[in-house]
């Protein structure tokens, strides 16, 4: 058990809706980053913060968003939802900013009817 | 940006084998290089890493080694077992940007009995 908890495991849902993933880090663990893992793409990087604040962006899609809260608990948005954004979503934290290693969660899956 | 290949995308070898999986980074100032193991249904799971002032990492039947000059690491499983079935993953990272990891594509390791 790494220690991350990732919610829900499983998330159905509808073309043009909304949903939101959560994730809370290993304790002690101040940078949060987001994942998306699909069978074409691989683990792709979407967002990292650290201490509440946005360290890192990747490819993330301009209908996701992300934030860390001040308990360092974290949320990934996702909005007007497509058949493709069906994914894997990881979440993963570490002890710092950079050079540390990260430690994943066991993810949200993701399905978009 | 850090580009990471990974090679091969499908291992199968008989129990007591070893496996060798490579990777290759495109970004020189790359740092700092982790294994991860995924089994189905869970999240990637470290398994050792290797920063770049070190050539070579051992963790019992886990070997990592690291040539800097050709831009290429890879990862050495001897005594093979079948719970080493699984997929893994190479990742880069440079130290100055987040600490965000670019992973490889990911090899599928079979263990045959």
């Amino acid at each position: 058990d790494s220690g991350v908890t990732q919610t829900p495991k499983h998330l159905i849902t509808a073309t043009g809706q909304r949903v939101t993933l959560r994730c809370s880090p290993r304790s002690g663990d101040l940078s949060v980053y987001w994942y998306q893992q699909s069978l074409d793409q691989g683990l792709q990087f979407l967002i990292q913060y650290y201490n509440g604040e946005e360290r890192a962006k990747g490819n993330i899609l301009e209908r996701f968003s992300a934030q860390q809260f001040p308990d360092l608990h974290s949320e990934l948005n996702l909005s007007s939802l497509e058949l493709g954004d069906s994914a894997l979503y990881f979440c993963a934290s570490s002890v710092s900013r950079e050079g540390s290693p990260l430690h994943f969660g066991n993810g949200t899956r993701l399905t978009v009817t | 940006g850090e580009n990471v290949e990974q090679h091969p995308s499908t291992l199968s070898v008989q129990e007591g084998d070893s496996a060798v999986i490579k990777c290759t980074y495109s970004d020189s100032a790359s740092n700092y290089f982790p294994w991860y193991k995924q089994e189905l249904g869970k999240g990637p799971q470290l398994i050792i890493d290797i920063r770049s002032n070190v050539g070579e990492k051992k963790d019992q039947r886990i070997a990592v080694t690291l040539n800097k000059t050709a831009k290429h690491f890879s990862l050495h499983i001897t005594e093979t077992q079948p719970e080493d079935s699984a997929v893994y993953f190479c990742a880069a990272s440079t130290g100055n940007q987040g600490g965000k990891l670019i992973f490889g594509q990911g090899t599928e390791l079979s263990v045959k009995p």
